[in-house]
């Protein structure tokens, strides 16, 4: 079975400073996929990146990145340049081929950016 | 394009009242998809559709029920409503059930009391 886990249940950071949350799973699978879902206080879910197992080059969207380490089973979210706005809930999750579209979730980091 | 739609947006139920949750999606996607959220927990796959007619169970598919009679529709059925089941709701689509972004709605809080 897949699991994702998130062990920071809540974080801080000040504005214009780096986070990093963090992120781990569990799989037997070869072909699979990783997001990061933003969730803010509006409890729309939002998409802030997305990786493929199968490509080593880590993915960036402008501020967020991740450090994608495949042997270790780590999936970890660097928000660089902190903004307000980054304030909310981000989700972890995992999905693979053949998985029917089962995105599996981690419990969630809660990350607050102070002025 | 509206995307996902939802509603209502919240509803307060007795228990064993029954209700739908209602979904539609204006992308023509395939796969559709309910996932219920609870304090301190992820999401978690209630039950999903891959097109039209078809539908299977996902994580938590016990006091639900759905059906797909349209590629734009996917309603979620509370058969006879528990506080266990006091929940946010979201639906989401995707163009398919490959490994793809998921497009969710905005959400239905239920309680039930």
């Amino acid at each position: 079975a897949q699991t994702v886990t998130q062990s920071q249940p809540e974080m801080s950071v000040q504005e214009a400073e780096t986070v990093t949350l963090s992120c781990t799973y569990d799989t037997s699978e070869n072909n699979y996929y990783l997001f990061w879902y933003k969730q803010p206080p509006s409890r729309q879910m939002i998409l802030v990146i997305r990786q493929e197992a199968y490509k080593q080059q880590n993915a960036t969207e402008n501020r967020f990145s991740v450090n994608f380490q495949k042997a270790a089973k780590s999936f970890s979210l660097k928000i660089s340049d902190s903004q307000l706005g980054d304030t909310a809930m981000y989700f972890c999750a995992f999905d693979y081929g053949g998985s029917q579209g089962n995105l599996i979730f981690g419990k969630g980091t809660k990350l607050s950016v102070k002025p | 394009n509206a995307g996902v739609t939802q509603t209502p947006k919240f509803q307060v139920l007795k228990t064993g009242q029954s209700m739908t949750l209602q979904c539609a999606q204006d992308m023509n996607h395939e796969y559709m998809s309910w996932y219920r959220q609870d304090p301190g927990m992820g999401l978690r796959l209630i039950h999903y559709s891959v097109g039209a007619g078809i539908t299977d169970q996902g994580e938590v598919p016990n006091g639900y029920n759905v059906s797909r009679s349209t590629t734009e529709d996917f309603p979620l059925r509370l058969l006879s409503a528990a506080p266990s089941q006091t929940s946010v709701y979201f639906c989401a689509s995707s163009y398919s059930p490959e490994p793809y972004e998921q497009y969710f709605g905005p959400g239905t809080r239920l309680t039930v009391t």
